[in-house]
């Protein structure tokens, strides 16, 4: 199917670089995080994820930072790839409550 | 492969029709939540199952209606479809204690 978000953000990177997307966040009471990545046609794909109580975490080819003066999260890739290639949304969570709030999402194109 | 199943994958149906999506969570997952993904309001929150009983709930439309049933599977009742609830519903569950929520591929309904 085809993906929805078609009025997205885009941020174009080429192969190789890195990429930074950016998440403004609404809740100063939110305490987790999440990245997801959607690839066309497929659901939200987990990618990592972020405790109010840490400014920085990574994972493999992904660094997410955590400013909560400004309420502001960003996903940094490191090497892009074109199978980086998709929607990129973050999510938030306030500490007891079971829902997830997600941004609007940011496409991120990898030229070759 | 998230281990959350979706069916049916895709679907169209007319105006004015009822129909049901089924979701099978992770295996050990009890948390199943529901969210819709349309062109111009991104995934939004319709409510949450918690080992059969409803935990939270989001924008969910009067008409729509979800149960989760003993063996933990969802389903999510859609019914006096509009044209504007084509979109894409996904369906995600988590384990009790974590965080991390994880998507099905999405059933994608189109209203015609």
């Amino acid at each position: 199917g085809e993906s929805v978000g078609l009025h997205l953000p885009t941020l174009s990177v080429q192969e190789g670089d890195n990429s930074i997307i950016n998440c403004a966040y609404s809740n100063s009471a939110s305490d987790y995080f999440i990245w997801y990545k959607q690839e066309s046609g497929k659901g939200p794909q987990f990618i990592i994820d972020i405790r109010s109580n840490m400014d920085k975490r990574q994972g493999q080819r992904v660094t997410v930072l955590l400013n909560k003066t400004v309420k502001h999260l960003s996903l940094q890739i490191a090497a892009t790839q074109p199978g980086d290639s998709a929607v990129y949304f973050c999510a938030e969570k306030a500490s007891g409550t079971y829902k997830y709030i997600f941004g609007t999402g940011t496409r991120l194109k990898v030229l070759a | 492969d998230s281990g959350v199943t979706q069916t049916p994958k895709h679907l169209i149906t007319a105006t004015g029709q009822r129909v049901t999506l089924r979701c099978s969570p992770r295996s050990g997952d009890l948390s199943v939540y529901w969210y819709q993904q349309s062109l111009d309001q991104g995934l939004q929150f319709l409510i949450q199952y918690y080992n059969g009983e409803e935990r939270a709930k989001g924008n969910i439309l009067e008409r729509f209606s979800a149960q989760q049933f003993p063996d933990l599977h969802s389903e999510l009742n859609l019914s006096s479809l509009e044209l504007g609830d084509s979109a894409l519903y996904f369906c995600a569950s988590s384990v009790e204690g974590s965080n991390t929520i994880y998507f099905g591929e999405g059933s994608w309904l189109t209203v015609v």
